[in-house]
């Protein structure tokens, strides 16, 4: 299976800020991945697929960008609904993985 | 607009089996390129996929979990269903159904349910 990778495990930032999280997979998934954000108690929303693609009602702040192994998902300016946990996904072959996440929390 | 809900058990056993139903609406899951994919996420740990079934009855199975798992669908009553045997202590989680559009390489986790937490204990 394709181990995909995450770092930071976690973050401090303040609002306004532009921050960045970074995805790696183990091997080439093209652009085959997806960022997910996760709020404690709910379920997982989709943010970007495709790599860059930013899924429809989600901020222009938040942007994705890389392929092959290397991912990034940037938040422009933080605001304070986007602390929460940040999960990529590879959904370039089966099985699909997850990252172990990135959680974003208010310094 | 799309909705998904699980229901089952929020208790089994260990060595029991696991039935879990995600109710949906909104999309048909005879449409191609629409999925439905069941993933888990054990108390205070990362997201796991487990299985996805598609439109035309394609059924893909995480390999470490291959041999316990059964996905069906029902598609004139809008579920999915779920079957988990041999249920252990580390199957704790909360368990979420998920529509997907695309096909592999492509797919996206567009809406999920609001997930159910199953616990596994004597």
């Amino acid at each position: 299976a394709i181990q995909m990778t995450q770092s930071p495990s976690s973050l401090s930032a303040s609002v306004g800020d532009r921050v960045t999280l970074t995805c790696r997979a183990s091997q080439d998934i093209r652009n085959g991945l997806g960022w997910y954000q996760q709020k404690p108690g709910k379920a997982p929303k989709l943010l970007i697929f495709a790599a860059s693609s930013l899924q429809s009602g989600v901020p222009s702040r938040f942007s994705g960008s890389g392929s092959g192994t290397d991912f990034t998902l940037t938040i422009s300016s933080l605001q304070p609904e986007d602390f929460a946990t940040y999960y990529c996904l590879q959904v370039y072959n089966y099985p699909c993985t997850f990252g172990q996440g990135t959680k974003l929390e208010i310094k | 607009q799309i909705t998904l809900k699980e229901s089952g058990p929020t208790l089994v056993k260990p060595t029991q089996t696991l039935t879990l139903t995600c109710t949906f609406s909104g999309f048909s899951l005879n449409t191609r390129g629409v999925g439905v994919a069941w993933i888990r996420q054990p108390p205070g740990k990362a997201l796991e996929w487990l299985v996805h079934i598609y439109w035309d009855n394609d059924k893909r199975y995480s390999p470490s979990l291959k041999n316990r798992l059964t996905i069906t669908k029902d598609t004139s009553k809008n579920q999915v269903v779920l079957t988990m045997t041999n249920m252990d202590p580390v199957d704790t989680a909360t368990y979420y159904c998920a529509h997907s559009r695309g096909i592999v390489g492509d797919i996206m986790f567009d809406s999920w349910g609001q997930g159910t937490l199953v616990t596994v204990s004597s």
